[in-house]
């Protein structure tokens, strides 16, 4: 069975500090991993991670993929209270099926 | 630019009653479109997807029920709603040659 898991699946950090949030997988016919932000309503789209050892960046969030050990990382440098969300990791596993891990829910404290 | 649209934001049913829920793509033709069901504390749960009008696939068993009238129409619905029918069902689509999904703004059911 498809599976994907976060961890952790809660973290409080005070505004400033640099967060790292994990994502393993084990999926037959991987084709992508993709990291979104939820905060009250609908999951936003971050990356999409298709290759290993190339970092996705944008501002202060960036990303990796290791397709060999089958995880991923999404670092969150110099945090700000807006940065306070569920992160959804999610494996694309073909048919453009997306198989969701349980979400880590990133609290910062000013 | 794509915009997709989902009502009602919100929604309070008694178990036994029907559910409709209406979900919406604009500024795209031919979408791969998806329900999502996401319960208190988890991740996001495929229910159903479809490739086509009339075209629909269910991955789970369950009380619920999918159809697609329309290129850029996709209904949720069910006949008789159970309590555990409660929770965040969000609406998503996407294309075949890319793999990324984008949703809607959702609509939170209650069940009593």
């Amino acid at each position: 069975e498809d599976k994907v898991v976060q961890s952790p699946l809660s973290l409080v950090v005070h505004e400033g500090d640099t967060v790292t949030l994990n994502c393993s997988y084990e999926v037959t016919n991987f084709r992508s991993l993709l990291w979104y932000k939820q905060e009250k309503k609908a999951p936003t789209f971050l990356f999409m991670l298709t290759s290993s050892g190339i970092e996705k960046k944008s501002g202060r969030l960036s990303s990796i993929l290791d397709k060999k050990e089958l995880f991923s990382i999404l670092n969150i440098t110099a945090t700000q209270t807006g940065d306070s969300a569920v992160y959804l990791c999610a494996v694309n596993r073909g048919a453009q099926k997306l198989v969701f891990g349980q979400g880590t829910r990133l609290t910062i404290n000013p | 630019s794509q915009t997709i649209h989902q009502w009602p934001a919100t929604l309070v049913q008694p178990v036994g009653s029907p559910l409709s829920l209406e979900c919406t793509v604009e500024g795209t033709s031919n979408p791969n479109l998806y329900w999502y069901r996401q319960a208190a504390g988890r991740g996001l749960q495929l229910l159903f997807y479809s490739v086509g009008i009339g075209q629909i696939s269910s991955e789970v068993p369950q009380n619920l029920s999918a159809s697609r009238p329309q290129d850029r129409q996709f209904i949720l619905s069910s006949k008789k709603l159970l309590l555990s029918d409660s929770g965040f069902y969000l609406c998503a689509w996407g294309r075949a040659t890319y793999n990324e999904q984008f949703f809607g703004p959702g609509t939170r059911l209650t069940v009593l």
